[in-house]
C-alpha cells in the first residue's frame, strides 16, 4: 500500500525553529511535496524536492532521502501567521498506470507568543 | 491573474441524490486534479486529468466520475450520495501532468450530505 507519516502535532514559539518529518512507504515515487494549509483555505505550495539533499525557500528548507525514504521540512525565524497544517505529498504510480498523489495526514503547528 | 476557482463554494444534499461540482484551472494550465478532504485529515487524490485525458484515478467507487472540457475546466460528478461523502473537495490546477509540478488550489466546494 501507500502510506505517509508525520508528527499530529507541532508547537513552538515565534523566532523559533521546527522541523517537521515524513516518511512515506510508496510503490513508486517520483518526489516529495510540501503543502500548507491554513484552518479554513486551500492548500498552497511550499517545496518539491526529486532529488537527495537540502532545498531552501526563504525561511522554510525542505529535505529528501531517498534511501531512507524520509524528508522533512524546516521553518526558521517562526512567525505567529506560520501556525497552520503542514502536509507532504508523494506522487507515485498508480495501479491503472496513471499519476497517484498521496497525502500524508497532516501535521499541525502551534505558534506561540 | 484569477487563481483557481471552484463552484458551488458550499452545497448540502440528501442520501442518494447526485451532485456536480466545477473548477476552472489557472490560465494556461492543463492539468486538473480532485481531491476529497475530510475535517483533519490530509486530502485523498479522486482523479487527475491532463488534456482532456484521464491521468490518474484513487481508490474511489465508480460513483465518482469527472471529466475536463476542451477548456480544460473540469467537473466533478458523484451519484447516489452516501454520509460518507461529506467533505471538502478541492480542486487542483497545474501546467503539465509531470514531476513535481507545484499544484494550486482552489478553496473547494464544502458538501454535506444529510
Amino acid at each position: 500500500g501507500q502510506s505517509l507519516e508525520q508528527p499530529s502535532e507541532v508547537t513552538a514559539v515565534e523566532g523559533a525553529i521546527v522541523q517537521i518529518n515524513c516518511t512515506y512507504q510508496t510503490s513508486g515515487f517520483y518526489g516529495l511535496s510540501w503543502y500548507q494549509q491554513h484552518d479554513g483555505g486551500a492548500p498552497t505550495f511550499l517545496s518539491y524536492n526529486a532529488l537527495d539533499g537540502l532545498e531552501e525557500t526563504g525561511r522554510f528548507s525542505s529535505f529528501l532521502s531517498r534511501s531512507d525514504s524520509y524528508g522533512y521540512l524546516l521553518l526558521q525565524e517562526l512567525q505567529m501567521k506560520d501556525s497552520a497544517s503542514y502536509f507532504c505529498a508523494v506522487r507515485d504510480q498508480g495501479v491503472e498506470d496513471g499519476q497517484n498523489f498521496v497525502f500524508g495526514p497532516g501535521t499541525r503547528l502551534s505558534v506561540l507568543p | 491573474d484569477a487563481g483557481v476557482t471552484q463552484s458551488p463554494t458550499h452545497l448540502i444534499k440528501t442520501r442518494g441524490q447526485h451532485v456536480t461540482l466545477r473548477c476552472s484551472p489557472i490560465s494556461g494550465h492543463k492539468s486538473v486534479s480532485w481531491y476529497q478532504q475530510v475535517l483533519g485529515q490530509g486530502p485523498q487524490f479522486i482523479f487527475q486529468y491532463y488534456e482532456k485525458e484521464e491521468r490518474g484515478r484513487g481508490n474511489f467507487p465508480d460513483r465518482f466520475s469527472a471529466r475536463q472540457f476542451p477548456n480544460y475546466s473540469s467537473e466533478l460528478n458523484v451519484n447516489a450520495l452516501l454520509l460518507g461523502d461529506s467533505a471538502l473537495y478541492l480542486c487542483a490546477s497545474s501546467p503539465w501532468s509531470a514531476g513535481g509540478q507545484p499544484q494550486h488550489f482552489g478553496d473547494g466546494t464544502r458538501l454535506s450530505i444529510l
